[in-house]
């Protein structure tokens, strides 16, 4: 199994309201990682989780909260987004930090 | 400041030739090179890496090369097939950091 799970697949949110991204992988990777990808640009490092514990965060504005509750899960707390953070989300996991990642198949979301 | 450079913002191949994806890297420090594979919407499809201490590795019609003097790597498609028709990311890492992706290129494969 070497699939990396995120749910939604697509969301909608104004700009008041409060919403969560899902993400799941079984492969026992140890580190998970979020990245935000424009149309057109390659994809860019939000946060980085290691053996559970936060161990990078790219300068990521605060209406962005990443939580990991074990091993298998990560999720990205959303609130107070503006249009410009309409953007594909995606979830990687990978083994240790370093080596290859794998991702999943990203949330499209679009702030109005 | 652009540690992983993929010059080429698109590239034009006819099915059966052979694609050359570029990518070029700055920083010294990296150890891990990877090519990944990406459709519109879609997560990246991790392709094929290569460790600094290697100079090539295959698998099936793709192989990645590395320059490490040069500070280069590449990677061969061959024969090109249509379905190979996406934007290709070049990344990498030193050991402890997240990966670090290139701008892409667009490789169109035509029949």
């Amino acid at each position: 199994d070497t699939e990396v799970t995120q749910t939604p697949k697509h969301l909608v949110m104004g700009m008041t309201n409060k919403k969560s991204l899902k993400c799941e992988q079984h492969m026992g990777h140890r580190a998970m990682y979020w990245y935000k990808q424009k149309a057109k640009k390659p994809p860019e490092l939000m946060f980085v989780y290691s053996y559970e514990k936060l161990s990078i965060n790219e300068s990521v504005p605060s209406r962005f909260s990443p939580e990991c509750p074990n091993s298998s899960l990560l999720n990205l707390h959303l609130h107070a987004l503006q249009p410009e953070d309409s953007a594909l989300y995606l979830c990687a996991s990978s083994q240790r930090l370093s080596g290859e990642a794998f991702f999943g198949q990203g949330t499209r979301l679009t702030v109005v | 400041d652009q540690q992983v450079k993929q010059n080429s913002p698109s590239l034009s191949v006819q099915e059966g030739r052979i694609s050359i994806l570029n990518c070029d890297y700055t920083n010294s420090m990296f150890d891990y090179f990877l090519w990944y594979k990406k459709y519109p919407a879609e997560g990246p499809t991790f392709l094929i890496s290569i460790s600094s201490i290697k100079d090539k590795n295959e698998d099936g019609r793709f192989t990645v090369f590395l320059n490490k003097s040069a500070k280069h790597l590449s990677l061969h498609i061959v024969p090109s097939q249509p379905g190979d028709s996406a934007v290709y990311f070049c990344a990498a890492n030193q050991a402890g950091t997240a990966l670090i992706f290139g701008k892409g290129t667009t490789l169109s494969v035509s029949s």
